[in-house]
């Protein structure tokens, strides 16, 4: 099992492209999750899924936007990339809810490093 | 609203000494608590998590956190450093007010291992 697979590892913008960072998954897992890492600093919520078909905003959605058409697959795209989105994007997966369960493990994927200049 | 605060930025110890990363956490819930760990340019891996059972918690690579209540703390201690524990740890607590998943991460510990 690959587990979480991210593409691309590494990606140079210009201000006002457009990308999309691919997350794929093989653990049949819900839930879905898509994180940035600012330099010295902790994860951030961007946009999340608890299922193909749902999705929903995160801490910090601004200048994003996801869909979750398969079980799989949750790709985060980025429209007219800003300086302030250079980041590392983590996207991470959820068996399910359940906070008490043996469930409620978030898996990381190895994080694609993004750079808009 | 939940949230986690890492007491110490940068944490530097010797080898063969005694690790200790601190936690406090803030929940209006019952929270489930994680240590991740995070290595240069790597992904985070799951160290250990807390979710309301035994209040002393083992992980992987001899680490152990205690659930304190009292103190709202869930500090990270290793009895013996090894160099390959240089990394950046950080205290997470889960979003108990829905069912999300949600994780609120602290701002991270840089874990220095000195010769």
């Amino acid at each position: 099992n690959a587990g979480v697979t991210q593409t691309p590892k590494f990606r140079i913008l210009k201000i006002g492209q457009s990308m999309t960072l691919q997350c794929t998954q093989d653990m049949n897992h819900n839930y879905m999750y898509w994180y940035r890492q600012d330099p010295g600093m902790g994860l951030k919520l961007i946009y999340y899924s608890v299922g193909a078909g749902i999705t929903d905003k995160g801490e910090v959605p601004n200048g994003y936007n996801v869909s979750r058409s398969t079980t799989e697959d949750f790709p985060l795209r980025l429209e007219l990339a800003a300086p302030s989105q250079t980041s590392v994007y983590f996207c991470a997966t959820q068996l399910a809810g359940g906070l008490t369960s043996s469930y409620n493990e978030q898996f990381f994927g190895p994080g694609t490093r993004l750079t808009v200049l | 609203a939940q949230s986690v605060t890492q007491l110490d930025s940068h944490v530097s110890v010797s080898e063969g000494t005694p690790v200790l990363l601190r936690c406090n956490y803030s929940s209006s819930y019952s929270p489930s608590l994680f240590w991740y760990v995070q290595h240069p340019n790597k992904g985070l891996q799951l160290l250990l998590k807390y979710t309301s059972a035994a209040t002393l918690v083992k992980g992987i690579n001899g680490f152990e956190a205690e659930f304190k209540k009292s103190e709202t703390s869930f500090h990270l201690t290793k009895p013996s450093a090894h160099m390959s524990d240089a990394a950046e740890y950080f205290c997470v607590v889960s979003d108990s007010s829905s069912n999300t998943g949600k994780l609120i991460f602290g701002q991270g510990t840089t874990l220095q291992v000195k010769p």
